[in-house]
Order: structure tokens, then C-alpha cells, then sequence
């Protein structure tokens, strides 16, 4: 079946550090991927998303690449600020009949110090 | 514009008892989702509806959960009777597939969720 597999946190960082938080996915054929950000209280909101191979997204200076000859869609921050403190999901949606099944990774608790 | 809307946010019953959870999706999206979260098993999928229709129903954990949509603008997610493993905070989320999108592609909007806890 499909999985994600994302760092185990959680990470701590100072203002304008570089973040990565890595992800790595399995699946059959040519899924669909996210990051979604949960802050404290909230639900998810979706960050950014790539939909093919070698596809770029990026929202508000996060980016992510689809590397599919790695399986992989780590998410980056150049400059990490204190509001970026939450909880990070990586997910997928497979190709095919069942593509509104999103799975989803564990989950990064990030926390940002001033 | 209103996002998806849940109730209650908080609810603490006995075990035993009927729960009700309650969601409002965003107007006009026509696909419906109810996800729990726990710290053991992370997000779950329970249950799919697209245009009020139960699509995919394979994630409700046993015959205790029930889920309804009877309009386009609210669901229900009811457990009876309830018990402490089903405490978890629970996540409505709804999305919107038109002709010609691939809903992998369409976001999905996410309610605030409702933590439950069952003593």
C-alpha cells in the first residue's frame, strides 16, 4: 500500500535558520504530493503541492521538490521566523481511482525560538 | 469567505453515551471528508462523500460509527455507544471537484476539528 515517511521530530531551530524536513514516499505509479501545516488548535492548511515529477512548489518561502527517482519531497525554509512554529504533514494522493485518499506522514512538531 | 465549519469544538461525555459531531463544508465544494487524528495512528481517513453520496466508507472502524450527509451543506459523524479508545480529535475537510479536475489536485480545506474525549 502507499505510505509516507517523514523525520521524526521534534525540531527546534533559532530565528533564520535553513529548515528541512525530509520526506520520502511509497507508491505505485505517479501520486500526487503535499505538505500541510497544522498550528496549535487549528486544522490542516495546505502549504504546497506538486503534481509531477520535478515539479517546484512553493508558498510563502517554503518549497518542495518531487523527486521521483528518490521518492522523496523534502520541505525547505531558506529563513525559518517564530510564526512558523507548527506541526508539518507530508502526504500523498495516488494516481488512479482512489486519488482522493490522501495519506499522510506522522507529523514534524517545529518550534521556532526568538 | 466562511471555511469549513465544526461542532462542537470540545466535547467530553461518558462512555457509553451518543456523540454527534457536526460539519458545515465550505459552500459549493461538493466532496466531504471526515479524518480522526491520534497520536498512535496519526490521520485516518473514516469516510468520503461526493456530491451527499457515501463514496468510500472503508476507513469507519466498526459498526458503531455512522456517518450522513443529508445536503450539500451538512454531515454528521455520530459514534453510539462511545468508548475511551474512541477519544481522538476529529477533522472535517471539504474540497471541490468540477469537470475536467482531478481532486488528488484540489486542495482539501480542513475544519478546526473537534477533540473528543471519552471518560
Amino acid at each position: 500500500g502507499n505510505s509516507v515517511t517523514q523525520m521524526e521530530g521534534p525540531v527546534t531551530l533559532s530565528e533564520e535558520a535553513f529548515l528541512t524536513i525530509n520526506c520520502t514516499y511509497t507508491a505505485t505509479g505517479y501520486p500526487s504530493l503535499f505538505w500541510y501545516v497544522q498550528y496549535p488548535g487549528e486544522g490542516l492548511q495546505l502549504l504546497l503541492k506538486a503534481t509531477k515529477a520535478d515539479d517546484k512548489g512553493s508558498n510563502k518561502g517554503f518549497e518542495a521538490t518531487y523527486r521521483k527517482e528518490t521518492t522523496s519531497f523534502h520541505l525547505e525554509k531558506g529563513s525559518v521566523q517564530v510564526s512558523d512554529s507548527a506541526v508539518y504533514f507530508c502526504a500523498l494522493a495516488p494516481s488512479g481511482g482512489s486519488n482522493y485518499k490522501l495519506t499522510f506522514g506522522k507529523g514534524t512538531l517545529l518550534t521556532v525560538n526568538p | 469567505d466562511a471555511g469549513v465549519i465544526q461542532s462542537p469544538r470540545h466535547e467530553v461525555t461518558e462512555m457509553g453515551q451518543e456523540v454527534t459531531l457536526r460539519c458545515k463544508p465550505i459552500s459549493g465544494h461538493n466532496s466531504l471528508f471526515w479524518y480522526r487524528q491520534t497520536m498512535m495512528r496519526g490521520l485516518e481517513l473514516l469516510i468520503y462523500f461526493n456530491n451527499n453520496v457515501p463514496i468510500d466508507d472503508s476507513g469507519m472502524p466498526e459498526d458503531r460509527f455512522s456517518a450522513k450527509m443529508p445536503n450539500a451543506s451538512f454531515s454528521t459523524l455520530k459514534i453510539q455507544p462511545s468508548e475511551p479508545r474512541d477519544s481522538a480529535v476529529y477533522f472535517c475537510a471539504s474540497s471541490l471537484v468540477g469537470r475536467g479536475l482531478r481532486l488528488a489536485n484540489q486542495p482539501q480545506h480542513f475544519g478546526d476539528g473537534t477533540r473528543l474525549s471519552i471518560l
